[in-house]
């Protein structure tokens, strides 16, 4: 099992402005993962992190909005851009349990409690 | 776009009572399927993983089935007690793929 942290674990914040929330594993993880919640919506992939490349982000998801950092193999952030009232969720960061072994188990973080006004 | 859907959104149980509700997803391509408890405030934490048809899973009191020809799952929670109130999100992975989370159902146990 991985310990996962995020900081910080809420935010209120201002429309146009950006928040980043960094997450940190207590083991070496090959890929991290962002997720977002929206009031009411299903716990949805961002993007997917590797160390030493660009993140693959899923349909809907563009750099310039979500930027991700992978310095190393414990630790990963996530920028909301530009922020507006929609981007109002809860963030998630993950990782993967026995990758290439397992059935693609997540343990995740605490989560970001982002408000947007 | 894979479907999973979770049903009811939200249900209220008596303390010491019993419940169940349904996850469905595609009948296709199944990889695994995921039960997840997420408190609020805290981390989502994986109750269950299940990758064959006919699995039945069981932690204490709450217990999962998975029929994987019609696609469907159900949770059960036994003799619920107030610390089983949380949000039990389903997902499900097609082979290789990243997990596709169904919207939850919010239990709330009342004393």
């Amino acid at each position: 099992s991985a310990v996962i942290s995020q900081k910080p674990s809420r935010d209120i914040c201002q429309r146009g402005t950006s928040l980043t929330i960094q997450c940190q594993v207590d083991s070496q993880v090959t890929m991290m993962f962002w997720y977002r919640q929206q009031p009411g919506q299903s716990l949805t992939l961002i993007a997917t992190a590797n160390q030493g490349s660009e993140a693959t982000y899923e349909s809907g998801f563009v750099i310039d909005k979500f930027p991700i950092s992978r310095p190393n193999l414990t630790f990963s952030t996530l920028t909301v851009s530009n922020m507006s009232p929609e981007d109002s969720s809860i963030y998630l960061c993950s990782v993967e349990d026995l990758p290439g072994i397992g059935y693609n188990e997540q343990f995740f973080g605490p989560g970001t409690r982002l408000t947007v006004l | 776009i894979l479907n999973v859907e979770q049903s009811p959104q939200s249900l209220h149980v008596q303390e010491g009572d019993s419940t169940n509700f349904t996850c469905s997803f595609p009948s296709s391509n199944f990889y695994a399927l995921h039960w997840y408890r997420w408190e609020t405030a805290k981390s989502p934490e994986a109750l269950f993983v299940m990758t064959l048809n006919g699995d039945e899973k069981k932690k204490g009191r709450i217990s999962a089935t998975l029929n994987t020809k019609e696609g469907y799952s159900y949770l059960y929670i036994k003799g619920s007690q107030p610390e089983d109130s949380a949000t039990y999100l389903c997902a499900f992975t097609a082979a290789g793929n990243k997990l596709t989370f169904g919207g939850g159902t919010r239990v709330l146990v009342k004393p």
